[in-house]
């Protein structure tokens, strides 16, 4: 049973390039999270998806920030015209639907770097 | 309100000892509180959680302490080992909300 799976893992970015990150949660999964870790500091949450719903996007930046969970295929995390104050760890969570456990289940991250 | 603080940043224990990290929080709606631990490189993995309606939870070395009034609560590494050494993190949620508000983490090593 694969887990959370994130691609790409590392990501090199110009200023003003566009960087998307996906993610595939774990099978039988319909609920994804997207959290942003800054160096040396917590995870902050960014959005809640479910399939072909945005649910909470609170902590979206205003602009340049969208993400979506189509009925086909992977999440998408799409950053355009990168800053360097967007270079972080992003990572995906993923928990089932209807569970109500409270735990989630996160990739190993994507590392974006804005140079 | 969604805060939830986490100390100390970092800490040192020898091999053997007890670790003990502190979380408070400060949203009374919160109902559900787990602690993650994260390897360099890695995602974080659920460790041990606990719900407010007990105020102690333990699972093999690991125990959770949860002080209701005081709005904290603690994770507990008894016999420390090497292979702990990582960061952790609580957080707390709204079960049903599986939107976690984390604490800002604490980088643990455990020293021979």
């Amino acid at each position: 049973n694969a887990g959370v799976m994130q691609n790409p893992r590392h990501l090199v970015r110009r200023r003003g390039q566009e960087a998307r990150l996906r993610c595939s949660p774990m099978k039988g999964h319909s609920h994804v999270y997207w959290y942003r870790q800054l160096p040396e500091e917590g995870l902050k949450f960014m959005v809640y998806l479910q399939k072909e719903n945005i649910i909470d996007e609170s902590g979206m930046p205003k602009e340049r920030f969208s993400a979506e969970f189509p009925k086909e295929g992977p999440s998408i995390l799409r950053i355009q015209q990168v800053v360097r104050g967007d270079s972080a760890a992003y990572f995906c969570a993923s928990s089932p639907r209807g569970a109500n456990t409270g735990e989630l289940f996160f990739g190993e991250g994507s590392r974006l770097t804005v140079l | 309100q969604q805060q939830v603080k986490q100390s100390p940043q970092s800490l040192i224990v020898q091999k053997g000892g007890i670790s003990i990290i502190n979380c408070a929080y400060e949203n009374t709606a919160f109902d559900y509180f787990p602690w993650y631990q994260q390897f360099p490189g890695k995602g974080p993995a659920l460790l041990i959680a606990i719900r407010p309606d007990v105020s102690e939870k333990k699972e093999g070395r690991f125990t959770i302490s949860f002080n209701k009034s005081a709005k904290q609560f603690s994770l507990h590494i008894m016999d420390s080992q090497p292979g702990d050494s990582a960061t952790y993190f609580c957080a707390a949620s709204i079960l049903g909300n599986e939107k976690l508000t984390f604490g800002t983490g604490t980088r643990l090593t455990i020293i021979p």
